[in-house]
Parts: C-alpha cells; sequence; structure tokens
C-alpha cells in the first residue's frame, strides 16, 4: 500500500509569495495533519482535519490555512511568506484517536 | 500545556556500544507516548506506541519503556543503519489528535 504521498518535495519562494503545499493520505485513513519542522527541531502542530472539518489548530498565524477534500486529500496554503516559514512540512495521516500518525517525507520550502 | 523533553540533544556510539535516551513528558492524562525514526530529509517513521507505566515494546535493537513520568529508548548493540534522529510524542486531548514532539536526540553510531 501506498504511505503518504507529498507534493512538491522541494519549493523556492520569495517573501511575500504565496505556496501550496498538498497531501494524499493512506488509503481508508480520514484524518489528515500538517506539521512544520524546522531544522534540528521537533515537528510542530499546524492543523487537523477529520472527514473536512478542522478539528484542531496549532498556535500559527491566519497566514496559514487549509483544508482537506471528499476523497481526503489536503492542501496547506501559506500566504505572504516570511523567511521563517523556511522550513520542512510534513503531513500525516491516522485512523481516529489517538493512534499512530503516518508521516509523508514532506515538503521542504526555502524562503529567500 | 503538555510539554515533552528528549535527553540528550545528540549522542555519538561506537558500534556495539549501547546506550538509551529519555524522554520526559508533562501532559494532564497520558493517553499514549510515540516513538518515532527519522532519517535526514525523510518524515518521521512510527516506532511504538506505550501506553501504561510498566510497558515494554521491543523491534530489534530497540527497546521502549514507559514509567508515570518518562520513557527510556533502549539501543542495544547499536549498528551505523541505527543513526538517525529518534523522535518521542505525545497526544494532547484538546486539539483532535494533535502529537506535541520533543526536539529529539540525534544519534550516530561510528564502525
Amino acid at each position: 500500500d501506498a504511505g503518504v504521498t507529498q507534493s512538491p518535495t522541494h519549493l523556492i519562494k520569495t517573501r511575500g509569495q504565496h505556496v501550496t503545499l498538498r497531501c494524499s493520505p493512506i488509503s481508508g485513513h480520514k484524518s489528515v495533519s500538517w506539521y512544520q519542522q524546522v531544522l534540528g527541531q521537533g515537528p510542530q502542530f499546524i492543523f487537523q482535519y477529520y472527514e473536512k472539518e478542522e478539528r484542531g489548530r496549532g498556535n500559527f498565524p491566519d497566514r496559514f490555512s487549509a483544508r482537506q477534500f471528499p476523497n481526503y486529500s489536503s492542501e496547506l496554503n501559506v500566504n505572504a511568506l516570511l523567511l521563517g516559514d523556511s522550513a520542512l512540512y510534513l503531513c500525516a495521516s491516522s485512523l481516529p484517536r489517538e493512534t499512530p500518525l503516518h508521516f509523508g517525507n514532506g515538503t521542504r520550502l526555502t524562503v529567500t | 500545556e503538555d510539554q515533552v523533553t528528549q535527553s540528550p540533544e545528540a549522542l555519538r556510539l561506537q558500534e556495539g556500544e549501547s546506550s538509551s535516551l529519555n524522554c520526559s513528558y508533562t501532559v494532564s492524562g497520558l493517553r499514549g507516548l510515540f516513538w518515532y525514526r527519522q532519517d535526514p530529509g525523510k518524515g518521521p517513521e512510527f516506532l511504538f506506541t506505550l501506553y501504561s507505566a510498566g510497558e515494554e515494546k521491543e523491534k530489534e535493537r530497540l527497546k521502549a519503556t514507559l514509567t508515570k513520568k518518562e520513557s527510556f529508548l533502549h539501543i542495544t548493540a547499536p549498528k551505523p543503519e541505527d543513526s538517525a534522529t529518534y523522535l518521542c510524542a505525545v497526544p494532547t486531548l484538546a486539539a483532535g489528535n494533535k502529537l506535541t514532539f520533543g526536539g529529539g536526540t540525534r544519534v550516530l553510531v561510528k564502525p
């Protein structure tokens, strides 16, 4: 079975631009979460979606938004990019409740 | 607010030199603790879930244990392929299935 897939794998953007990151969950997983991982740190929670509804939001500014589609895939959007948004953005899918998250290999975003 | 702290930040081992990684946590009601392995440029790979104090899980050279305040990941007779960053995380009651991660321990095993 395919794991969590993310696209693109790498992205370079300029300050002030907008970016959209995409994620396809493991088949049968209805929950998708997004995490930001800055180099040398653990992942930080951004959003969780379940059945197309936002179920949790981390301490990130409103420039960050996400949505989940009927096929359970998801997009993360970041507006007005800042240099500090440079990070590895991880998508994870899971079965409901306290079950392990299964991560994709992330999108490496560099903001110049 | 839930907190997870891992130590040491980095660990250099000779092949065959066993060691332990620590993950201490402060949560309002433990609902499990997860260990992940992360290779450079990759996403975290799930290793273990522990749910209650006294529980142990093993996989090859890795063994995870859990007490009421901390978890240990023991690496027995490590090989160079065990080199990675090891992350622990706890689920948070609020915010769905959010995980709070520690900062990770970077393990380097030299032949």
